[in-house]
């Protein structure tokens, strides 16, 4: 069965500063999809970004990327001039692409807060 | 086009009664999921269903837990005689065909189930 570990329950930045928030996971599969979600505390979660497994460039979304690293099964979120907007819990999560429709497996989140 | 709609939002029931939790996926979208978030936590997944299937119900709880979607209507999460450790925050998400949309999937904005 597939894990996903993030380490750092609490992070916090300076508005305007970058973050890092990390998350590693392990498989024995080599297909997959690795997404970040938000979860503000609105609750609803909200997709910030996403990963397929065989492509080897980073994905971006704006102030969002990702450092992906297969071969340590590591994928990191990155967030650049970070805005109070962006205080929320973060969820990494790991989807097989082997089996159709497989469900999301997630870690238990990064909680971010932003300093103004 | 409307996202995962979940209803109710939020649901007050005494111990030993039942929850009734309604997911209508997005539009175009055969396949529903459920998870189940406690204070603190990640989401933990419950349940996959596809119209008039249960495809994965390995996160259900063995007992009083059950979920169907049939093939007109909202896909429906079950919870009988009701304890105070159900209470949590339940989020649906669909996801289109396999392979279509890139499998990502969207999530509802939750329902939130307090057994008092």
């Amino acid at each position: 069965a597939q894990t996903v570990t993030q380490s750092q329950p609490e992070m916090s930045v300076q508005e305007a500063e970058t973050v890092t928030l990390s998350c590693t996971y392990d498989t024995s599969e080599s297909d997959y999809y690795l997404f970040w979600y938000k979860q503000p505390p609105s609750r609803q979660m909200i997709l910030v970004i996403r990963q397929e497994a065989y492509k080897q460039q980073n994905a971006t979304e704006n102030r969002f990327s990702v450092n992906f690293q297969k071969a340590a099964k590591s994928f990191s979120l990155k967030i650049s001039d970070s805005q109070l907007g962006d205080a929320a819990m973060y969820f990494c999560a790991y989807r097989s692409a082997n089996s159709g429709n497989t469900p999301l497996v997630f870690g238990k989140g990064t909680r971010l807060s932003v300093i103004a | 086009n409307a996202g995962v709609m979940q209803n109710p939002r939020h649901l007050v029931r005494r111990r030993g009664q039942e929850a009734r939790l309604r997911c209508s996926p997005m539009k175009g979208h055969s396949h529903v999921y459920w998870y189940r978030q406690l204070p603190e936590e990640g989401l933990k997944f419950m349940v996959y269903l596809q119209k008039e299937n249960i495809i994965d119900e390995s996160g259900m709880p063995k007992e009083r837990f059950s979920a169907e979607f049939p093939k007109e209507g909202p896909s429906i999460l079950r919870i009988q005689q009701v304890v105070r450790g159900d209470s949590a925050a339940y989020f649906c998400a669909s996801s289109p065909r396999t392979g279509a949309s890139g499998n990502t999937i969207y999530f509802g904005e939750g329902s939130w189930l307090t057994v008092v």
